[in-house]
C-alpha cells in the first residue's frame, strides 16, 4: 500500500496569512494527487486534483503543486471560512490512501 | 446535479452486522467506480473498498477483507456496503463516493460524496 504522510497536524494562523501543509507518499505517483476540505459534521469537499488542478468553484487563492512523492497546498490569504480541516489523498492505486489530516485554527 | 444520497443513521450491537446503502442520481451509474470510506470520530478518513457499477470489479481493502460486501441493483443505481461482525471500533461515518474517473488510476480525485451514515456500534 501506498502511505501518505501529511504534516503538520495542526497549525494556527490568522485571517490573511499564508499557509503551507505538505504531504508524502511512500512512493512515486506522478500527479495523481488530490486536497480536500472538511468542516465539522460535514463530508468532505475537493479542492484540488492532478495535484495541481483547482476544482470548479474553488477560489484562486488555493493551489496545489507537486510530483512523484512530495506535494503541497497552499493557501495565499487565508480567509475566515478558511479555518478547517484539510486532507490529501493519492488516487494512483487502490487503496486509495489519505494523509493523517491538518486542522487549521484561527489565531 | 449529480447525487449520493446515503441511508440513515444506525445503531448496533457488537456482533450485529449493518447494511448501508448509497443512491446515485444525476449521472450514468453504470460510468463510475463507487469507493467506501469510513471516518470515525475525530479521525481520518480510511479507505474500504470498490465497486464498478455493472458489478465486474470488486475489491476490499485487507482490514475488512471477510466482513465487508459490497453490491449493487443497477435498476435502482444503488449500491450497498454490507459490514458484519461489528465492534466498537467500527463506530465512524461511513460515507460513499464518486471518484470523477472511470479508472482505478484517477486523475480526477473524489469528486461526489455521499452525505455520510452514522454508525454506532454499543452494547
Amino acid at each position: 500500500d501506498i502511505q501518505v504522510t501529511q504534516s503538520p497536524s495542526s497549525l494556527s494562523a490568522s485571517v490573511g496569512d499564508r499557509v503551507t501543509i505538505t504531504c508524502r507518499a511512500s512512493q512515486s505517483i506522478s500527479t495523481y494527487f488530490n486536497w480536500y476540505q472538511q468542516k465539522p459534521g460535514k463530508a468532505p469537499k475537493l479542492l484540488i486534483y492532478l495535484a495541481s488542478t483547482l476544482q470548479s468553484g474553488v477560489p484562486s487563492r488555493f493551489s496545489g503543486s507537486g510530483s512523484g512523492t512530495d506535494f503541497t497546498l497552499t493557501i495565499s490569504s487565508l480567509q475566515p471560512e478558511d479555518f478547517a480541516t484539510y486532507f490529501c489523498q493519492q488516487s494512483y492505486n487502490i487503496p486509495y490512501t489519505f494523509g493523517q489530516g491538518t486542522k487549521l485554527e484561527i489565531k | 446535479q449529480v447525487q449520493l444520497v446515503q441511508s440513515g443513521a444506525e445503531v448496533k450491537k457488537p456482533g450485529a452486522s449493518v447494511k448501508l446503502s448509497c443512491k446515485a442520481s444525476g449521472y450514468t451509474f453504470t460510468n463510475y467506480y463507487i469507493h467506501w470510506l469510513r471516518q470515525a470520530p475525530g479521525q481520518g478518513l480510511e479507505w474500504m473498498g470498490i465497486i464498478n457499477p455493472t458489478g465486474v470489479y470488486i475489491r476490499y481493502a485487507q482490514e475488512f477483507q471477510g466482513r465487508v460486501t459490497m453490491s449493487r441493483d443497477t435498476s435502482a443505481s444503488t449500491v450497498y456496503m454490507d459490514l458484519t461482525s461489528l465492534r466498537s471500533e467500527d463506530t465512524a461515518v461511513y460515507y460513499c463516493v464518486r471518484a470523477g474517473c472511470s479508472s482505478i488510476t484517477c486523475s480526477k480525485g473524489i469528486d461526489y460524496w455521499g452525505q455520510g451514515t452514522p454508525v454506532t456500534v454499543s452494547s
